[in-house]
């Protein structure tokens, strides 16, 4: 059972618009959170992260917003470039804080 | 540059030949991570090393083992690899102080 859950395989923007990716997770124990980036042939880059005190967090054009009550957190991409374009990963470290959880990712494709 | 290297980056090896898969790093992070991702899946831990203590998930099977002999190197061995071994393996590091893991590119791993 995935305790961390993406729920949209890939998402399709245009240059210039905002891109949402969303992530979902299970265990309400899980405090703190992160988004990795994945180029292909490469390994993953950190990108953003939030702890459970804070609901929003935001470093240059990408915001993460987290919703405890709901156990939602999404990313944002405002403006999307087409650099952006690759696998995004949702992330959450378990219960002991040994463990990275992992969504299964989406593929944003940013069009110019 | 300060990183994560994994060598090789494609490894074929033959159903039931050991082979083993290693990670160096040169940013002196004392805790060191082995992820299996299968295709289209989320990458799933294996076991990961505090210093030289070593913490295997309790679903990670017995024919996987791993040696850290120092802070910079840390070895996957595939005792008896089977055809469901084949997947990309990810070396990550963390440094005590951050949540943030850094990950090598990734071995990719062929079993015929």
């Amino acid at each position: 059972d995935q305790q961390v859950k993406q729920n949209s395989p890939s998402l399709s923007v245009q240059e210039g618009r905002i891109s949402i990716l969303n992530c979902d997770y299970t265990n309400s124990m899980f405090d703190y959170f992160l988004w990795y980036k994945k180029y292909p042939a490469e390994g993953p880059t950190f990108l953003i992260s939030i702890s459970s005190i804070k609901d929003k967090n935001e470093d240059g054009r990408f915001t993460v917003f987290l919703n405890k009550s709901a156990k939602h957190l999404s990313l944002h991409i405002v403006p999307s470039q087409p650099g952006d374009s690759a696998v995004y990963f949702c992330a959450a470290y378990n219960q002991a804080g040994t463990a990275l959880i992992f969504g299964k990712g989406t593929t944003l494709s940013v069009s110019s | 540059d300060a990183m994560v290297i994994q060598n090789p980056r494609y490894q074929v090896t033959q159903f039931g030949k050991p082979v083993t898969l290693s990670c160096s790093q040169t940013l002196n992070h004392n805790v060191m991570y082995w992820y299996q991702q299968k295709s289209s899946q989320a990458p799933k831990l294996l076991f990961h090393y505090y210093d030289k203590d070593f913490n295997n998930e309790a679903d990670t099977p017995d024919n996987f083992q791993s040696r850290r002999p120092n802070t910079s190197f840390c070895f996957l061995d595939i005792r008896s690899p089977g055809l469901g071994d084949a997947a990309m393996y990810l070396c990550a590091t963390r440094p005590d102080s951050s949540y943030e893991q850094y990950f090598g590119p990734g071995t990719r791993l062929t079993v015929t």
